[in-house]
Formats: structure tokens, sequence, C-alpha cells
């Protein structure tokens, strides 16, 4: 299998949250991502966690990690049409600076 | 924040001709810069490497005579596409990486090139 993968899809109703749900197989990964990339453009950096860190929060964003079970999670509260985008879920290991990124999900939110 | 650019934005070419890709970084130094690819509904890629000042590693699998990586100065690395094919058809990004950072792993990304071989 993939070393990161996330479900390809996900379709919410504005206002409601979002939750994009991302798996990754190397234990030894020391960062873990979450990127945003709107049609025809780069990669924008949405927040990082640390692997030895369990949540981060940022104003609508909330990252949760369970190590253990090597799931990431990134939830988007009142998720609003400027949220659609493909979201990508990426890990790298500490000094190394090239993140191994998921199939991204896309996220599509309608009225 | 830190920007990258590329240029251009969009190309379309005839096969047989080669395509030069620009990416440079506006406000920051970028000891090393990276160059992926994207399919459609698709991670990215990784292709190469590009040290300022010195040759690119490239990825497995990715032929380094057919993708030509410069990165003549601290601010510009450049991808030339040769002799393309309609295979090459693509969305190229490039990132960097800025030299006065510490802390965590952090790439920036250029807005990425759509290459169209016809």
């Amino acid at each position: 299998g993939e070393d990161v993968e996330q479900s390809l899809f996900l379709s919410v109703r504005e206002g409601d949250s979002s939750v994009i749900n991302c798996t990754y197989t190397d234990s030894s990964s020391t960062y873990l991502y979450w990127y945003k990339q709107e049609p025809g453009a780069g990669l924008q950096l949405l927040t990082y966690i640390f692997s030895n860190m369990d949540m981060k929060q940022d104003q609508r964003l909330t990252v949760l990690l369970n190590k253990k079970d090597k799931h990431l999670s990134l939830r988007i509260a009142d998720t609003q049409t400027g949220d659609s985008a493909i979201y990508f879920c990426a890990e790298s290991i500490r000094g190394s600076y090239i993140p191994t990124f998921g199939r991204g999900t896309s996220l599509i939110v309608h009225p | 924040g830190a920007v990258v650019s590329q240029h251009p934005s969009w190309v379309i070419c005839k096969s047989g001709t080669s395509v030069k890709i620009e990416c440079r970084s506006l406000d920051f130094q970028a000891t090393t810069m990276f160059w992926y690819r994207q399919f459609p509904k698709q991670s990215l890629m990784l292709m190469a490497t590009s040290n300022e000042g010195s040759k690119a590693t490239y990825e497995q699998g990715v032929e380094k005579d057919k993708f030509l990586i410069n990165h003549a100065s601290l601010t510009l690395s450049t991808l030339t596409v040769t002799s393309a094919h309609p295979e090459d058809s693509s969305f190229y990004i490039c990132s960097a990486r800025d030299a006065g950072t510490s802390g965590v792993d952090e790439q920036f990304f250029g807005p990425g090139t759509r290459l169209t071989v016809l």
C-alpha cells in the first residue's frame, strides 16, 4: 500500500464541520502536515504537528494525531465555500525536508 | 510570508520541442529547491532535489537527460523538459526551502506550471 493514505472525496454542507482523515505507515515520522491546494494552484501549508503532540488548534483548524494508530485528522469548523479545495496529508522525518504526500482529499462544500 | 513564483503558469508546445520552466524564491534565499510532478487526482511525485551550485539529485525513474535542472543562484532554479512528448503533459510544481529557517521542515510551493504537449 501507499505510505500515506487518504480518502479521495468529502462533501459537506456550508456551516458544518469537515473532518479529513489520513493514515501513514512510517513510525519514524517526525512532522505531519496538512496542505491545501486550490484549483490550478500550488500547495499552501495549512498547519503541521510534531509527532510528540496529540492535538493542535489554529482558529478553525484542529489537527488530531493518534501516533499509536498512525492516524492524522484535520477538522475544519464552520466550513465555508472558500474551503473547497484538495487537502493533502504529508509526513516527513526530521532533517529530510522532503514530505511524502498522500493523494489528496477533494473537499466539496455545498450551500 | 515566503513567496515562490513559477513562470510560465501554463504552456502549450509541439511534440519534440523543449520547454523551460522557472522557479524563483522572491523574498528569501533557497539553498534547496524541489521539482514535483502532479497527475490529475494524484499526489505530488518528487522528481528531483536541486541544490544551488551543484548537480540535482534525481529520484528513481526520473530521466535526468529528459528533465534538465539548473540551480544557478539562491533564488532561481529551472526545469527544462527536453524533446517533450504528450506523455510529459502534466502539472509541474516547484518548492523551495528557506535557508534562514530553523525548526519545522517547511517547503514553500510555487503556483505550478501546466504543460500540455500536442
